[in-house]
């Protein structure tokens, strides 16, 4: 079965510092990644995802992720955080090819975010 | 707007007493899961139900079991909640060929 780590816990970083949240994940095929976040009080939404192709996606606000498979890893970075990405982010995998019969999404256990204006 | 509801939002329960709790979607999308999140941990797959076929994980506890009338609504039903059962329970959906999962802002369940 996979298991997807997330480094850190709690990560604390002033307005406009650079972040990257860590990501590897265990499966040896075909994998789906996907980044999640959790604003407070709200629910999980998508990020971004990587199915195939380019390593590097791009997501929503400002927010990118590269997919090093010799690594198994799934780093999230953004260049300049801001105080409204306080939040929740998870790490998620679902193995095989998209859509092809594997629904369930393995989750790391989340990494929070705190901005400090 | 919202595309997956969950309700109640809060509920609380007293222990032993079957707790139901509900989930719809406005996406009609095949696939709708249900996830346990305890405080500071990863998010859980329960079950999962592909149309009308139902999928258990092998270790969720035969305490807890689903429902799903309809292309758009699923319920979990908790038969006899423990204070273990105690956590977040989140809804989600997604469309077979996609992958990505939308998900409710959940329902936090307190047993007593």
């Amino acid at each position: 079965a996979q298991s997807v780590s997330q480094h850190n816990h709690h990560v604390i970083l002033s307005e406009a510092a650079s972040l990257e949240l860590g990501c590897n994940y265990s499966y040896g095929g075909t994998v789906n990644l996907f980044w999640y976040v959790q604003y407070p009080g709200q629910h999980l939404q998508l990020l971004l995802k990587y199915f195939s192709g380019d390593p590097l996606v791009k997501g929503i606000k400002g927010f990118e992720a590269e997919f090093i498979k010799s690594k198994f890893s799934f780093n999230l970075r953004k260049p300049s955080v801001q105080w409204s990405d306080t939040a929740e982010y998870f790490c998620a995998v679902n193995v095989g090819n998209s859509g092809a019969g594997s629904y369930q999404l393995t989750f790391g256990k989340g990494t929070k975010l705190s901005v400090i204006p | 707007d919202a595309m997956v509801i969950q309700n109640p939002r809060y509920q609380v329960t007293q222990f032993g007493k079957p707790v139901t709790l509900s989930c719809s979607q406005t996406l009609n999308h095949n696939v709708m899961y249900w996830y346990q999140q305890k405080s500071s941990q990863a998010p859980k797959l329960l079950f999962h139900y592909y149309d009308k076929d139902f999928n258990n994980e092998a270790d969720t506890p035969d305490n807890f079991q689903s429902r799903r009338p309809n292309t758009s609504f699923c319920f979990l039903d908790i038969r006899s909640p423990g204070l273990g059962d105690a956590a977040m329970y989140l809804c989600a959906t997604s469309r077979r060929g996609v992958g990505e999962a939308f998900f409710g802002q959940g329902t936090r369940l307190t047993v007593v």
